[in-house]
């Protein structure tokens, strides 16, 4: 199957800092997704970023689907920003649609 | 407003005791997902079901079963057969046709603890 594999595992920042986490995938995807996973488990969508960029205010993403990688940015960071960051990806040519493959997270912690 | 319950939020259960996990759309979404997430891991899947009346296995399909009887509804059971059923649960569902197919939503999760 896909491997996905995210980097950094852990990323601590002071707050106001920057930061770029990673997504690599091993096969072709024609869905790609961010999320953050809050405290109490909750995963809040991001991004829906099978190509291109997108902006929503401090977050941006940009998926190199050539290439085979994402790169989620977060500007300015915030203690609220702390969490679990995931990516996960569907093969483009897996006619079980919507069968998408997790990373292992990227942990930030986002400190005041 | 339009989402995806789970329930219970937490749930402990004995050793060799089935529980059901209930997940409730309704965004009208034709397929739901269960994955499971063990601490400090991503999410794997468990089960997928695209259609009423339709399911497949995911990765880790041993030790669980499931019933898509309405289109809004996706209940999990963990069996006694299920080795390490201490995990969070989380139920997701998504669309199978047009611009954002798959694009995957979930719930708040069933976090279970068998004593």
């Amino acid at each position: 199957g896909i491997q996905v594999e995210q980097s950094p595992p852990d990323l601590i920042l002071q707050e106001g800092a920057n930061s770029t986490l990673r997504c690599n995938f091993s096969d072709s995807v024609n869905n790609l997704q961010w999320f953050h996973q809050n405290p109490w488990g909750q995963l809040i969508n991001l991004f829906y970023i099978p190509s291109g960029t997108k902006q929503n205010g401090r977050l941006s993403a940009t998926t190199v689907a050539t290439e085979r990688y994402s790169l989620l940015y977060i500007s300015s960071s915030q203690t609220t920003d702390s969490g679990v960051y995931f990516c996960a990806v569907r093969l483009a040519y897996n006619t079980n649609a919507g069968k998408s493959t997790f990373g292992d997270g990227t942990t930030l912690t986002v400190k005041p | 407003d339009g989402g995806i319950t789970q329930s219970p939020k937490y749930l402990f259960r004995k050793e060799g005791q089935n529980v059901t996990l209930s997940c409730e759309q309704n965004l009208n979404h034709d397929a739901m997902y269960w994955y499971r997430q063990d601490p400090g891991q991503g999410l794997r899947l468990i089960y997928y079901s695209q259609i009423v009346n339709d399911f497949q296995k995911g990765d880790i399909a041993e030790g669980y079963s499931v019933s898509r009887e309405k289109k809004e509804s996706f209940p999990l059971t963990v069996t006694s057969a299920q080795k390490n059923p201490t995990a969070f649960y989380l139920c997701a569902s998504s669309i199978l046709a047009g611009g954002r197919t798959g694009e995957l939503f979930f719930g708040e999760g069933s976090r279970l603890t068998v004593l």
